[in-house]
């Protein structure tokens, strides 16, 4: 079975330093998806970045990027030039490829706080 | 275009009654995902519609149940209320739905709880 483990329960960093959230996963599939999800306080879950297993290049969307690697079933996420308003839960998700059954599990999620 | 509205944002029922959750996709957007989020088991996708049919669906017992309809607006319903219902229930919806590669967008939720 599928399973996603992220380690840190909670994470502090200074504002405009560099945080990096971690997320291994467990899978036999060839054929997946990964997020990261962004959870404000008492506001809506936003898709923050997403990468395909299959494509060997790290994601990235403006200060955030993925360090993807593929072999040690790792996902983590770098947040570069930290702001007050990212200071939120981050899931990590995993969502397996196929069109009929799928499975999409999610971390128990990274509290982030952003120190001014 | 206006976002995800869930309906009610919070509900308060006691153990064995029922209760309906409602979701209103953004315009033109034809799936509908439903998650539970509580602190011990975090998030758990409980199923998806698209064009009013079940597409695919989690690990939760028959209580949980839903439907879509053809303005895919989709209700969530869960029967017997058991104390550990107690979570906020996220719905989610996406144009083409999660089979393919398509984001989601996610409504404020409806916090339940179950006395």
């Amino acid at each position: 079975a599928q399973t996603v483990t992220q380690s840190q329960p909670e994470m502090s960093v200074q504002e405009a330093e560099t945080v990096t959230l971690s997320c291994t996963y467990d899978t036999s599939e060839s054929d997946y998806y990964l997020f990261w999800y962004k959870q404000p306080p008492s506001r809506q879950m936003i898709l923050v970045i997403r990468q395909e297993a299959y494509k060997q290049q790290n994601a990235t969307e403006n200060r955030f990027s993925v360090n993807f690697q593929k072999a040690a079933k790792s996902f983590s996420l770098k947040i570069s030039d930290s702001q007050l308003g990212d200071a939120a839960m981050y899931f990590c998700a995993y969502r397996s490829a196929g069109r009929g059954t799928y499975k999409y599990i999610f971390g128990t999620g990274t509290r982030l706080k952003v120190l001014a | 275009k206006a976002g995800v509205t869930q309906t009610p944002r919070y509900l308060i029922k006691t153990r064995g009654q029922q209760v309906t959750l409602s979701c209103s996709p953004i315009s033109g957007h034809r799936s509908v995902s439903w998650y539970q989020q509580t602190p011990g088991q975090g998030l758990q996708f409980l199923f998806e519609y698209f064009s009013e049919t079940q597409r695919n669906k989690g690990n939760f017992p028959g209580r949980f149940s839903g439907r879509q309809f053809s303005n895919s607006r989709s209700e969530m319903n869960v029967s017997t209320l058991e104390l550990g219902d107690s979570a906020l229930y996220l719905c989610a919806s996406s144009l083409l739905g999660l089979a393919g590669y398509n984001e989601q967008f996610f409504g404020p939720g409806t916090r339940l709880t179950v006395l």
